[in-house]
């Protein structure tokens, strides 16, 4: 168990709606990452979050947002959903500097869209 | 050009022999880290070992140990003692910038690694 916990596991869902993804990192960790891991495109990443504050953006959507809560809890928000945005979505937390730099991944919401 | 090259994309071990995973990496920040993750079946990415630009010695975790080339810029992973529970998905992961930059990874294609009896 790496300490990130995500919900939900699963979602399936209609094109064109809106999901929320939702991720809690280990205790102590600032940082929280949301990668997207799809069979054409390997695993991504889509943006990070340090305190609150958004720190890196990478291959993330316009239809996509992320937010992080005082509490540090994340929430990725995925909308006018298409049948490619069918991925596993991790969210990974870390702490800043040396050995807490390591990622730790959730176990990822599968996301199906039909 | 790839960042990080994994270019087995599936290798056979019988248990209980060592197995090496290639992974080449390519950056021109003098600071950086490398990372290997488990990934298995079931789904979940699990760290596995991780290997600092500036680190003079191989990292070791348990059965894992990481042969860090600098100058041919690998970063192969060695499981010894393989294990039927040791087959899943590995990626090798980079980070870019000095350490104390919490900061994205980006990922190889993976291995799939199978260990037959």
């Amino acid at each position: 168990d790496s300490g990130v916990t995500q919900t939900p596991k699963h979602l399936i869902t209609a094109t064109g709606q809106r999901v929320t993804l939702r991720c809690s990192p280990r205790s102590g960790d600032l940082s929280v990452y949301w990668y997207q891991q799809s069979l054409d495109q390997g695993l991504q990443f889509l943006i990070q979050y340090y305190n609150g504050e958004e720190r890196a953006k990478g291959n993330i959507l316009e239809r996509f947002s992320a937010q992080q809560f005082p509490d540090l809890h994340s929430e990725l928000n995925l909308s006018s959903l298409e049948l490619g945005d069918s991925a596993l979505y991790f969210c990974a937390s870390s702490g800043d500097g040396g050995d807490q730099e390591t990622q730790y991944f959730g176990p990822g919401t599968r996301l199906l869209v039909l | 050009a790839q960042k990080i090259t994994q270019t087995q994309p599936g290798m056979f071990v019988q248990e209980k022999e060592a197995v090496t995973l290639d992974c080449t990496y390519d950056t021109s920040d003098p600071s950086y880290g490398l990372f290997w993750y488990k990934q298995p079946s079931s789904g979940e990415m699990i760290f596995l070992i991780y290997q600092g630009s500036y680190d003079q010695q191989n990292a070791t975790e348990g059965r894992y140990s990481l042969n860090f080339q600098k100058a041919r810029k690998s970063a192969n992973l060695v499981i010894s003692a393989s294990q039927l529970g040791d087959s899943a998905m590995y990626f090798c992961a980079m980070r870019e910038g000095p350490t104390g930059t919490a900061s994205k990874l980006t990922f190889g294609t993976g291995t799939r690694l199978q260990v037959t009896l």
